[in-house]
C-alpha cells in the first residue's frame, strides 16, 4: 500500500513564473491538507480539502495560491507568480476520513521543496 | 508561547541514555499527536494521545499529557542513532474542523 505521493520532489523556478505541486494521497484516503514549513520552523496549516470541494482554506494566502482536488487525478497546489518568500518545503497529508477534531491521524507525503531564485 | 511550542529547542545525548521533550500549548484541544522529521524529509506519525488520556506507550516510547496545565511529554528511552531527527507536537484542537497546529520542534541529536 503506497503512501502519499507528492511530486516534484523538488521544484526550481524563477520570480514571477507559477509552481504546480501534485499530492496522490493514501489507497482509499479521501480527505487531503497541505502544509508549508519555512526553514527550521514547524509545519503551518493551508487548506483542507475533499473530492472536488474546499472545506477549510484559513491558512491559505488571500492572493496567488490556489488548491484543487478533482473527482479523478491528484490535489494541486498552485502558486502564481512566485516571490523568493514562496521558497518553503510543501507538505500533503490525507485521511481516509475527516480529521474531525483531529481525532484521524493524517499520514504525510514526503514533501516538495521549492526553491524560487 | 506558541500554540504548540517544543521545549528544549535542541537536546544531544548518548545513546542509551532516555530523552525527554516537552510540549505546551494554548487552546482546548480534542488530541495531541507527535511526529517525527528526519533531516530533509517527510513526517512520521508517532503517536496519538487523545484529551481523556494522561498516558500512552508505543515501543520505547511514552507520551504523557496534562491539559490541566496544557503540556505533554515525549519520552524515548535508551535512545539510538537512528533517533536523532526533529520531533514536532501537533494539536487538533477544539472546534476546529481538521487542520492540525504544528509546533516549531525538537532537534534531537543522539551520539555514539
Amino acid at each position: 500500500n503506497a503512501g502519499v505521493m507528492q511530486n516534484p520532489r523538488h521544484l526550481v523556478r524563477r520570480r514571477g513564473q507559477e509552481a504546480r505541486l501534485r499530492c496522490s494521497p493514501m489507497k482509499g484516503h479521501s480527505h487531503v491538507y497541505w502544509y508549508r514549513q519555512l526553514p527550521e520552523e514547524g509545519l503551518k496549516f493551508m487548506v483542507y480539502l475533499q473530492k472536488e470541494n474546499i472545506i477549510d482554506e484559513s491558512g491559505m494566502p488571500k492572493e496567488r495560491f490556489s488548491a484543487e482536488f478533482p473527482k479523478e487525478g491528484p490535489s494541486i497546489l498552485r502558486i502564481q507568480q512566485v516571490v523568493r518568500g514562496d521558497s518553503a518545503a510543501y507538505f500533503c497529508a490525507s485521511s481516509p476520513r475527516q480529521a474531525t477534531r483531529g481525532q484521524e491521524t493524517q499520514y504525510f507525503g514526503p514533501g516538495t521543496r521549492l526553491l524560487v531564485l | 508561547s506558541q500554540q504548540g511550542e517544543e521545549d528544549p529547542q535542541a537536546l544531544s545525548i548518548q545513546e542509551g541514555e532516555n530523552a525527554t521533550m516537552n510540549c505546551s500549548y494554548k487552546t482546548s484541544i480534542n488530541n495531541l499527536q507527535w511526529y517525527r522529521q528526519n533531516s530533509g524529509r517527510g513526517l512520521v506519525h508517532l503517536i496519538l494521545i487523545r484529551s481523556n488520556e494522561r498516558e500512552k506507550h508505543s515501543g520505547r516510547l511514552r507520551v504523557t499529557l496534562d491539559t490541566s496545565k496544557k503540556s505533554s511529554s515525549l519520552l524515548i528511552t535508551a535512545s539510538r542513532a537512528a533517533d536523532t531527527a526533529s520531533y514536532f507536537c501537533a494539536t487538533g484542537e477544539a472546534g476546529t474542523a481538521s487542520k492540525l497546529t504544528f509546533g516549531t520542534g525538537t532537534r534531537l541529536q543522539v551520539t555514539l
